[in-house]
């Protein structure tokens, strides 16, 4: 147990449906991170917010969008999702954040594991 | 830019061997470095972390790694391995700024004989 809750924890949608990821640190970091882990590729890095704000976002496709209403809650919004998108989708949190740079340290949740019909 | 390069994609040893996990990195610099291990179904815990110092870096479940500049790696070691120690590893390179902004390898995969 990391401190770092996703939910669901599996997740089956149609190309047309629309579905959140829900992510939840109870560490009281204020960086959070999503990931994309699709087999037989590395790790991908989607989107970082860094006290609620936005600071990166790695030419991700318009139909994930994510939401970070505040430091402990980090949503990723799906919609029109095609099937090479069924992946893990990891959230990570960190203390400082990446915009702070400094020795910071990622704390994984379990990934909720999307398969796209 | 920095990059990582885990060379073995699969390693299998008996329980009670050591294990050596490969990392190769590319930075300009002295990165950040870092292991990781997934079980199946899981996300990913950190096993242990280089930021400076000491380049023998001890870490949890008996782990542990070496960072060698000249030879641009951060191996990963265990003298004896258990059966729980099957899983997925992944090495991380982060830029000695941004711990944050870490790129990982492709992750090796370790089965465990009885």
């Amino acid at each position: 147990e990391t401190g770092v809750t996703q939910t669901p924890r599996h997740l089956v949608m149609g190309m047309t449906n629309k579905k959140s990821l829900k992510c939840e640190q109870h560490l009281g970091h204020n960086a959070m991170y999503w990931y994309k882990q699709s087999a037989k590729k590395p790790l991908e890095l989607m989107f970082v917010y860094n006290f609620k704000e936005q600071t990166e976002n790695n030419s991700v496709p318009s139909r994930f969008s994510p939401e970070c209403p505040n430091s402990s809650h980090l949503f990723l919004h799906l919609h029109t999702l095609q099937p090479e998108d069924s992946a893990l989708y990891l959230c990570a949190s960190s203390p400082a954040g990446s915009g702070g740079g400094g020795r910071d340290t990622q704390y994984f949740g379990p990934g909720t594991r999307l398969t796209v019909l | 830019a920095q990059s990582v390069t885990q060379p073995d994609i699969h390693i299998t040893v008996s329980e009670g061997a050591s294990l050596e996990l490969r990392c190769n990195y590319s930075y300009g610099a002295t990165p950040y470095l870092f292991w990781y291990v997934q079980s199946p179904g899981q996300g990913l815990q950190l096993l242990l972390k280089y930021f400076s110092g000491d380049t023998l870096v001890q870490g949890i479940k008996g782990f542990e790694a070496e960072f060698k500049r000249s030879q641009s790696s951060f191996n990963l070691r265990k003298p004896s391995v258990h059966w729980s120690d099957a899983a997925e590893y992944f090495c991380a390179v982060a830029p000695n700024t941004n711990a944050g902004k870490s790129t990982f390898g492709d992750g090796t995969t370790l089965t465990v004989k009885p």
